[in-house]
This record gives structure tokens, C-alpha cells and sequence, in this order.
């Protein structure tokens, strides 16, 4: 299976301030049409999970332009330009181009 | 407005049998693929299985032979049959659309396994 590894797991913010999550998969998650399958999720405190970015860095209707994502390959970033404080959850990412499909462990982003 | 809403999580017995259902709407369901993912307390998201549109399944070694994903699409109406349950399939299940894009949740649904 594909393991995908992210950092931090734990990341408190000040509000207004920049965060960055790292996601690496253990393959390439680049499929055979040429598109890396990477999806970013937001789970906030009692709530299903969220889509945000999808293929690396297509942004979800409705979602902050403050939210971007970049990589390919094996190597992925989720950056949060100005925290605010909606933005407390835990965000998952997620590879869609292997069997079985696999999520990180997720990272935790609180406010300092 | 595209909703999915989960139903048919309960408390059981190991050992015991369960049927979720994941009733679409919004959408015309028989053109998308389906996904059942699950989250353990306080743990993280754990792809279940998956069926597309033309009722290929796919499924995680964890609950390959045990778990049975199916769809109705005259009914709009996503299945997971969960036989011989065991402690550790105690989550709160989730079903969304598609199999690699997953854009749309439902609120999910409560399993508990205890005696």
C-alpha cells in the first residue's frame, strides 16, 4: 500500500500567520493520464470531512483562496497564507491514484 | 442542493451483522463512482471501499471478504453490508462521491461493536 507520511502532525498558529503542511507518499502519485491524484481535506471539531484541493492544487468552490496547494511526484504542501481562527480542524491528505486509496495521519492545526 | 445522508449505524454484538445505506440526492447517482470511508474515535479517516459507476468494487485488506459495497441506482442508494463485525470496526462511517475525487460527504453514520 501507498503510506502517506504527514508533517507536522501537531502545528499551533498565530492567527493572521502563515502555516505549511507536508504530505510525501511512499510512489509516485503521478497517474497514467499525466495528473499527480492528491487530495487535501479539513475536518473541523465535529464535522465530516471537507474537500479543499484536489489534483495538488485545484481549489474547491467555496474555498479561501488563503488555502493553496503544490508538489508532484511524491512531495506535497498545503499552505495557509493567514491563519484565521475557522481555520482550527485536522487536515488529511489523501492519494487517489493507487488500490487501496490511503490517507495521512493528519495534522492537527490549533490556534497558539 | 447535493446532500448524501448516511443511515443504519447501531450498537452490536461481535460477531453480528449490519446494513449501511447512503441515500444521494442532488445529483444523478448512476453516473458517479461511490466511496465508504470510516474513523475510528478519535482516530484518523481509513478508506473502506469503493464500486464505480459500472459496479466495479474495490476494498481495504482490513475488510476484504467481510464487508460487501453495492448500489441501487434506481433507488439513488449506496449499500455497505458488514458481516462478522469485530471491535475494531468501530467508527463512524462515511460515505462520499467518487472513487479519487471524494468532493462530496454525508454526516456519516455510528457503528459501535461491543457485547
Amino acid at each position: 500500500d501507498v503510506v502517506m507520511t504527514q508533517s507536522p502532525l501537531s502545528l499551533p498558529v498565530t492567527l493572521g500567520q502563515p502555516a505549511s503542511i507536508s504530505c510525501k507518499s511512499s510512489e509516485s502519485l503521478v497517474d497514467s493520464d499525466g495528473n499527480s491524484y492528491l487530495i487535501w481535506f479539513q475536518q473541523r471539531p465535529g464535522q465530516s470531512p471537507r474537500r479543499l484541493l484536489y489534483k495538488v492544487s485545484n481549489r474547491d468552490s467555496g474555498v479561501p483562496d488563503r488555502f493553496s496547494g503544490s508538489g508532484s511526484g511524491t512531495d506535497f504542501t498545503l499552505k495557509i497564507s493567514r491563519v484565521e481562527a475557522e481555520d482550527v480542524g485536522v487536515y488529511y491528505c489523501m492519494q487517489g491514484a493507487h488500490w487501496p486509496r490511503t490517507f495521512g495521519q493528519g495534522t492537527k492545526v490549533e490556534i497558539k | 442542493e447535493v446532500q448524501l445522508l448516511e443511515s443504519g449505524g447501531d450498537l452490536v454484538q461481535p460477531g453480528g451483522s449490519l446494513r449501511l445505506s447512503c441515500a444521494a440526492s442532488g445529483f444523478t447517482f448512476a453516473s458517479y463512482a461511490m466511496t465508504w470511508v470510516r474513523q475510528a474515535p478519535g482516530q484518523g479517516l481509513e478508506w473502506v471501499s469503493g464500486i464505480s459507476k459500472n459496479d466495479i468494487t474495490y476494498y481495504a485488506d482490513s475488510v476484504k471478504g467481510q464487508f460487501t459495497i453495492s448500489r441501487d441506482n434506481s433507488k439513488n442508494t449506496l449499500y455497505l453490508q458488514m458481516n462478522s463485525l469485530r471491535a475494531e470496526d468501530t467508527a463512524v462511517y462515511y460515505c462520499t462521491r467518487g472513487l479519487a475525487g471524494m468532493d462530496v460527504w454525508g454526516q456519516g453514520t455510528t457503528v459501535i461493536v461491543s457485547s
